[in-house]
Order: C-alpha cells, then sequence, then structure tokens
C-alpha cells in the first residue's frame, strides 16, 4: 500500500528558531493533512491541503501541497515552547479507502 | 462538545488477562477508527467502523483482538488473552462521512501489559 515518509524522524532546536519538515510519498496524493500530538494527547488537525501547489498558513504554521503531488512541506516560524510535541503528515489512500499517516517528526525545544 | 471520550485513560494488566478498552465518539460522526501507537511502528489503524458497520479490519494484529460498535455512540476494543508486546498507546477516533474530513481524536488509554 501507499507509504508517507517524513523526515526529520526528530529535531532539536532553540526557541525562535524556524522550523522546517515534510512529508513524501511514492504514489500520488489528492489532500494532504498535517496533525499535531501534543504529549499525552491524541493528534489534532492543523492544516489541510487539497490543491497542488497550495499554501495555506495557519498563525506561525505554514504548508504546502506538492507540485508533483508526492510532498508536502510543513514550516514553523519563531518556535515557542508550546511547539513541542509529534507532528504528522497523513492523506487518504483512496485504493484503501483510509486515511494513512507517517511516523511523524519530534519536535523538541532546548531551554 | 465533549470530544471523544475513552476509558480508562491507563490500564494496567498481567500477561493472559483480557483488556476491554471503550470509546464514545462525537454525537453525529459517521467513522470511528481505533488506532494504536507504540515508538516503533508510529500510528497503525486497527479497524474503522462507519455507521457502526466494520469496514476494515487488516490492520488488527491477530484474532487477540476484536473490536465492536454496538449502537453509533459507544464502541469497545478486546484483547484476549494480553501479550506484553500488545503494550502502547490505543486512540479511538471519529470523523464526519468524507474520508478526507478531519478526524477527531481521543485523548488515548495508555496500556502496560505486565
Amino acid at each position: 500500500g501507499q507509504q508517507l515518509n517524513q523526515s526529520p524522524q526528530s529535531m532539536f532546536i532553540q526557541e525562535g528558531e524556524d522550523v522546517s519538515m515534510n512529508c513524501t510519498s511514492s504514489s500520488i496524493f489528492n489532500t494532504w493533512l498535517w496533525y499535531k500530538q501534543d504529549p499525552g494527547e491524541g493528534p489534532v488537525l492543523l492544516i489541510a491541503l487539497y490543491k497542488a501547489g497550495e499554501l495555506t498558513s495557519n498563525g506561525r504554521l505554514t504548508a504546502q501541497f506538492g507540485i508533483t503531488r508526492k510532498d508536502s512541506f510543513l514550516n514553523i516560524s519563531a518556535s515557542i515552547p508550546s511547539d513541542v510535541g509529534i507532528y504528522f503528515c497523513a492523506g487518504p489512500d483512496f485504493r484503501d479507502d483510509k486515511i494513512i499517516f507517517g511516523k511523524g517528526t519530534r519536535l523538541h525545544i532546548l531551554p | 462538545d465533549a470530544g471523544v471520550i475513552q476509558s480508562p485513560r491507563h490500564e494496567v494488566t498481567e500477561m493472559g488477562q483480557e483488556v476491554t478498552l471503550r470509546c464514545k465518539p462525537i454525537s453525529g460522526h459517521d467513522y470511528l477508527f481505533w488506532y494504536r501507537q507504540t515508538m516503533m511502528r508510529g500510528l497503525e489503524l486497527l479497524i474503522y467502523f462507519n455507521n457502526n458497520v466494520p469496514i476494515d479490519d487488516s490492520g488488527m494484529p491477530e484474532d487477540r483482538f476484536s473490536a465492536k460498535m454496538p449502537n453509533a455512540s459507544f464502541s469497545t476494543l478486546k484483547i484476549q488473552p494480553s501479550e506484553p508486546r500488545d503494550s502502547a498507546v490505543y486512540f479511538c477516533a471519529s470523523s464526519l462521512p468524507a474520508i478526507s474530513d478531519e478526524q477527531f481524536f481521543g485523548p488515548g488509554t495508555r496500556l502496560t501489559v505486565l
């Protein structure tokens, strides 16, 4: 089946730095979803992308739907302590009619 | 709205015991999903229901796992007998009727099998 590969697996940054992470697939996706999981909680949807080339912002977060439809990027500007968590990309696998998730990027912020 | 409710939040049991995890989805949501999260394997879809009917259970690891949804407001995931390798966080999520609609996750049940 389709797989989503996220990189990096984990990041250690200083507060105030910008963050960039990505998600790639060997097959085409028609929708890209970015979720964030706070420690001890379930994932929450941050941004949804529906069109190739689409660039969408949600506060300090910006996500892009890659032109090839095989990748997506999430950027966080001026990171703050509450940005700590796991960021998942996800998308619907229409062959199997379900959403698949990447393994996540763990973001750590150094004091 | 209270969101997706899961119980218990934590469960510690001994190998061989039966474990039952419970979920109440958001009212009006047609889809219900059960996931398992571990460090090694990430977030895995175990099974999902549409209008209380199981649609895809290909993610259920083996016959020791079973899930039911007797009505629109309640679902259970049962493990019998439990094994140490079942230790993980189990999430329930629900969504409106489009596969790409936002999934709303519960807080999870952290299961430890000794």
